[in-house]
């Protein structure tokens, strides 16, 4: 059985700096992985999918990198800004094959001071 | 290109009652799946629809149904509630035989008291 988990929980930053935000899964049969952001109390905003095949993807400040055999993902923030404070949470479908549900993690509330 | 969009944004009903949410798929995607989201957790999937049909589920009881439409928009209907069942119900949309991109609506916040 599919879980996701995230570390940390929680994170506060200055504004300006790097970050990064990870992501464990337990099987490494996966068909793609996908990073969202989600305000408070709103839903959520796809940010990057990364298919099995792919190492990294890169949107903006933002770069996710997949390692499918160690089960894990990295999504790095870089130059860090108030306006990135959200719960950023990961997920992927259970199994290997292409599947609309998603398991996800229960996501790192990322706050940055100005 | 309008998104996904959920209707109604609140709602409040008591115990045992009965609720419906609503949700329009983002142009193009034909695919609709559902999740509840307690405070402070992931999304749990519930269901998925495809061509007017339930594909898939979670591990939700049956007070939970649902039903799409053949314009692709569905809906989530929820019986004889719970507490428990309080939380935001999210509706995600994606394209078959795409890349399987999930995107989401704003929720509908449900309340039971």
């Amino acid at each position: 059985k599919q879980e996701v988990t995230q570390i940390p929980a929680a994170l506060s930053v200055p504004e300006g700096e790097n970050l990064v935000l990870n992501c464990s899964f337990t099987d490494s049969a996966i068909y793609n992985l996908q990073w969202f952001r989600q305000d408070p109390g709103k839903g959520l905003t796809s940010l990057l999918l990364i298919q099995s095949s792919q190492r990294e993807q890169t949107s903006g400040r933002l770069n996710a990198s997949l390692d499918k055999s160690s089960g894990r993902s990295t999504l790095y923030i870089a130059a860090s800004q108030p306006g990135d404070s959200a719960t950023y949470l990961c997920a992927v479908p259970p199994g290997g094959g292409a599947t609309n549900k998603l398991i996800f993690g229960t996501g790192t509330l990322l706050a940055v001071q100005p | 290109d309008a998104g996904v969009t959920q209707s109604p944004t609140h709602l409040i009903k008591t115990r045992g009652q009965q609720v419906t949410l609503r949700c329009s798929p983002k142009s193009g995607h034909d695919t609709v799946s559902w999740y509840q989201q307690a405070l402070g957790q992931g999304p749990q999937f519930i269901f998925q629809y495809y061509e007017e049909e339930e594909r898939q589920r979670g591990n939700f009881p049956d007070r939970f149904s649902g039903h799409q439409f053949p314009n692709y928009s569905s809906e989530l209907n929820v019986n004889a509630l719970l507490l428990g069942d309080s939380a935001l119900y999210l509706c995600a949309s994606s394209r078959t035989g795409g890349s399987h991109e999930q995107y989401f609506g704003p929720g509908t916040r449900l309340t039971v008291t």
